[in-house]
């Protein structure tokens, strides 16, 4: 059974805690990233990874991290430095294709409330 | 930042009816895709046209490319009430994108029996 996953589906941290969201795909796709999505939004991206050991920042990046130490996983940390943390994150990966056509396929989403 | 807009925001329809929202982009682009949201789910990936086509179909769904207006459409024909979902359009920019996508903030489509 071929996705991604994303786990918890929901998460509640008091402010000030840093907290890491996972997320895993068993697609063997290259690509992976996060956004976050706040309501009524489309998706922001905060960081993206092309292969492993290598990640870029997006157009959110500040307050968040990620490490990429294997293909499958791409883990999240939203640390205390993230000003409005609290939204829906969205993990995504694609594969590296010769045309530039990277249709992307996501996982189900964590939403975290931060209070 | 975003590129994609969408338009309109909302669209409540009756089934068999069809749904058209649009999408608009401000810079030259190598592909432009769809995308449907079920409330609170991930996105699924509907369809993807690239910059040198101008019309794509696939089931239900037709999709329309005009680069010269920076504009593309999303039809939905003969709607069902499983079609209601938030669609967003998601362009991909750059000869090094690797897959970056800019969405738009979304299409709310409601569909009622």
């Amino acid at each position: 059974d071929g996705g991604i996953t994303q786990s918890p589906k929901y998460l509640f941290r008091k402010e000030g805690q840093n907290v890491t969201l996972s997320c895993e795909q068993n697609l063997n796709h290259d690509a992976m990233y996060w956004y976050r999505q706040d309501p009524g939004q489309g998706l922001r991206l905060i960081y993206y990874s092309q292969i492993v050991n290598d990640f870029q920042k997006g157009d959110i990046a500040e307050g968040y991290s990620v490490s990429r130490e294997k293909k499958e996983s791409f883990p999240l940390t939203v640390t205390s430095a993230q000003k409005n943390p609290t939204a829906f994150y969205l993990c995504a990966s694609s594969r590296r294709r010769e045309l530039s056509d990277y249709e992307q396929y996501f996982g189900p989403g964590t939403r975290l409330t931060v209070t | 930042s975003q590129q994609g807009e969408e338009d309109p925001q909302a669209l409540s329809i009756q089934e068999g009816e069809n749904a058209t929202m649009n999408c608009s982009y401000k810079t030259s682009i190598n592909n432009l895709q769809w995308y449907r949201q079920n409330s609170g789910r991930g996105l699924v990936h509907l369809i993807l046209i690239r910059s040198n086509e101008r019309e794509k179909h696939s089931g239900r769904l037709r999709v329309t490319l005009d680069t010269s207006k920076k504009s593309s459409s999303l039809l939905i024909t003969a709607s069902r009430a499983a079609d209601t979902a938030s669609y967003f359009c998601a362009t991909s920019h750059g000869e090094d994108s690797w897959g970056k996508l800019q969405f738009g903030a979304g299409t709310q489509v409601v569909v009622t029996p």
